[in-house]
């Protein structure tokens, strides 16, 4: 199974909203990613998670706050966002940060900030 | 530094006919190459991926794509498009220092008309 998923599907909210972003696998993969994307541009990456411990942050605004609570649970956690960050978020896993597995792909959470 | 430049934004070609996406990299070390399928609304699906085995690759659809060391291209290959071939393709690099990260070209919209 190569599946990574992501709840919600979809997202609206207000610039003075909470909301968080859920991502799971189950191939125990032990590197995850949060990518951003716009419309017909490539994923930007933005954060590196390696067992459980953040490896990179692409210079995020900390209105962006990754988590990890275990090695098959991603989230992001969204707070006073901006128009801008109306955007495509891209879940994706791997077997190893250290090496450059393929990276599996989840379906991604549209989200519109309002 | 690692870099993938894809030539040509948009391609479109008939039902039945070649398909040719063009991907030329840059890397300072043995790359490793990969091409994902993004389907409108979806995330990145792997199609193939090119580790320093053999110099052709076969992918899934149908597609294949040959590594070329002299000429430092990776084109993606069908030989006869299908409807469902539509979708955005990009091109992605990774190897050396740079660990797990990919560098993603920026994209190419197939168009198949019938």
């Amino acid at each position: 199974d190569t599946e990574v998923t992501q709840t919600p599907k979809h997202l609206v909210m207000g610039m003075t909203n909470k909301k968080s972003l859920k991502c799971e696998q189950h191939m125990g993969h032990r590197a995850m990613y949060w990518y951003k994307q716009k419309a017909k541009k490539p994923p930007e990456l933005m954060f590196v998670y390696s067992y459980e411990k953040l490896s990179i942050n692409e210079s995020v605004p900390s209105r962006f706050s990754p988590e990890c609570p275990n090695s098959s649970l991603l989230n992001l956690h969204l707070h006073a966002l901006q128009p801008e960050d109306s955007a495509l978020y891209l879940c994706a896993s791997s077997l190893s940060w250290t090496s450059p597995d393929t990276q599996y792909f989840g379906p991604g959470t549209r989200l519109t900030v309002l | 530094a690692q870099s993938v430049t894809q030539l040509g934004s948009h391609v479109s070609v008939s039902e039945g006919a070649l398909v040719l996406l063009r991907c030329n990299y840059s890397s300072s070390v043995p790359p490793y190459l990969f091409w994902y399928v993004q389907y409108p609304n979806q995330g990145l699906q792997l199609l193939l991926k090119y580790t320093s085995a053999a110099t052709l690759v076969k992918g899934i659809n149908g597609f294949e794509a040959e590594f070329k060391k002299s000429e430092t291209s990776f084109h993606l290959t069908k030989p006869s498009a299908h409807m469902s071939d539509a979708a955005e393709y990009f091109c992605a690099v990774g190897g050396g220092s740079t660990l797990g990260r990919l560098y993603f070209g920026r994209g190419t919209q197939l168009t198949v008309w019938p």
